[in-house]
């Protein structure tokens, strides 16, 4: 499968601190991207950083990549209550239009 | 703009019946997607489409087929269901490779029994 992961499976912490999960990928790729569920919703899209980036920020968000090792982060800063959901980085081919997702992060912010 | 909408929301079957499960978007984008998310499997790609009358397979094709005959529309039909096709089901669009942001629908829970 070309399928990544992300580690941990799941993350609890309190409000305020910082939440870091890891994506591992197999193959090269055009651009990695990370998505949030909220439970029973469908994806939304939350940061896109290309093959020839290794680091992009987004409001709380920051995102590296690594592509020597195939590997991606997503640090929350400060996170919040409403940060609770699950957290998949997908990976575009770069032969194109194939996107491959992880297995996902379940992140819980205590209050 | 309504951007992607699936129906049903909700379907039980029986092992064999057939339905289509309906995608539709109105953003005009030109790549639409599948996908089944089963519990600790995240999102795999059944199906994709770069354009009306193109489509091809992905990861976990088979069982469902798809056409596209619109640029709105992208149904997903499954011809003789399964148990192992219970699962939850999401369409995705994106307007081009180049900004290949996907936006999902609120997905079709399916069960079949």
């Amino acid at each position: 499968s070309q399928q990544g992961e992300e580690d941990p499976q799941a993350l609890s912490i309190q409000e305020g601190e910082n939440a870091t999960m890891n994506c591992s990928y197999k193959t090269s790729i055009n651009n990695l991207q990370w998505y949030r569920q909220n439970s029973g919703r469908g994806l939304v899209h939350l940061i896109l950083i290309r093959s020839n980036e290794r680091e992009k920020h987004s409001g709380r968000l920051r995102v590296t990549l690594d592509t020597s090792k195939k590997s991606s982060s997503l640090l929350i800063t400060a996170s919040r209550a409403a940060d609770t959901a699950s957290y998949f980085c997908a990976t575009e081919l770069n032969t194109g239009n194939q996107f491959y997702f992880g297995t996902g992060t379940s992140l819980t912010v205590i209050p | 703009n309504a951007g992607v909408t699936q129906t049903p929301k909700f379907q039980v079957l029986k092992t064999g019946q057939s339905m289509t499960l309906q995608c539709a978007q109105d953003m005009n984008h030109e790549y639409m997607s599948w996908y089944r998310q089963d519990p600790g499997m995240g999102l795999r790609l059944i199906h994709y489409s770069v354009g009306a009358g193109i489509t091809d397979q992905g990861e976990v094709p088979n069982g469902y087929n798809v056409s596209r005959s619109t640029t709105e529309d992208f149904p997903l039909r499954l011809l003789s269901a399964a148990p192992s096709q219970t699962s939850v089901y999401f369409c995705a669009s994106s307007y081009s490779r180049d900004q290949n942001i996907q936006y999902f629908g609120a997905g079709t829970r399916l069960s079949v029994l």
